[in-house]
């Protein structure tokens, strides 16, 4: 079956820190990966996204890689802000799928 | 609309009623999805439509959930005899096809007492 499994939060940073939040996976197949982020009070963003091996999304200053050889899709930032205070959700979908599956999500603080 | 509406935003029912949460996508996406997020939790597929049709139905937890989406644009989630266990945050999604970009509403948040 599908599954994601997130570092566990909350992840508290100061800000201009460095920001890794771990997500791996388990698929079937060959899924594409996304992190969603939700700012509060807002709905669920998609952040980045990567659809094979290899690929590397990227947006807003976050990165992460596909890597299909540890099955991770780890979130970076080098530089974090007050303003990237968020929760971020790891997730796939299958290809040919009607669904994602998100992990439980990281709460992010940055602090001034 | 510019993005994907859900109403109410907040629900909150007496346990055993009947209540209904709508959903408004994105002008022209005829992908439709609605998940469950529990708190501390991922959001959980529930059910996704194409057009008007239910393509898949198969995260519904049981017979009390129901959902419709007559004319290909708004959807209505229905909930029946809700049990304390029903409160979450039920999100709306939408996408010009599937395997495309999700666009997600900001949820209603529905409370059982």
């Amino acid at each position: 079956g599908n599954s994601v499994t997130q570092m566990e939060g909350p992840v508290t940073l100061s800000e201009e820190a460095f920001l890794t939040i771990n997500c791996t996976y388990t698929a079937t197949g060959y899924p594409s990966l996304f992190w969603y982020v939700q700012y509060p009070g807002e709905g669920l963003q998609l952040l980045l996204k990567a659809t094979k091996a290899d690929d590397k999304g990227s947006n807003k200053g976050f990165e992460a890689t596909y890597r299909k050889e540890t099955t991770s899709f780890h979130l970076e930032k080098g530089s974090v802000q007050v303003s990237d205070s968020a929760v971020y959700f790891c997730a796939l979908i299958e290809g040919g799928a009607n669904n994602l599956f998100f992990g439980t999500g990281t709460r992010l603080t940055v602090i001034p | 609309g510019a993005g994907v509406s859900q109403t109410p935003s907040n629900k909150v029912t007496e346990k055993g009623k009947y209540v209904e949460l709508r959903c408004d996508p994105i002008s022209g996406h005829t992908a439709l999805y609605w998940y469950r997020q529990s708190l501390g939790q991922g959001p959980e597929f529930l059910i996704y439509f194409q057009g008007t049709g239910a393509a898949d139905d198969s995260g519904l937890p049981n017979d009390r959930f129901f959902a419709v989406r007559p004319e290909g644009s708004v959807s209505t989630l229905k909930i029946q005899r809700t049990e304390r266990g029903d409160s979450a945050v039920y999100l709306c999604a939408s996408s010009p096809a599937r395997d495309t970009e999700a666009f997600f509403g900001q949820g209603t948040r529905l409370t059982v007492v």
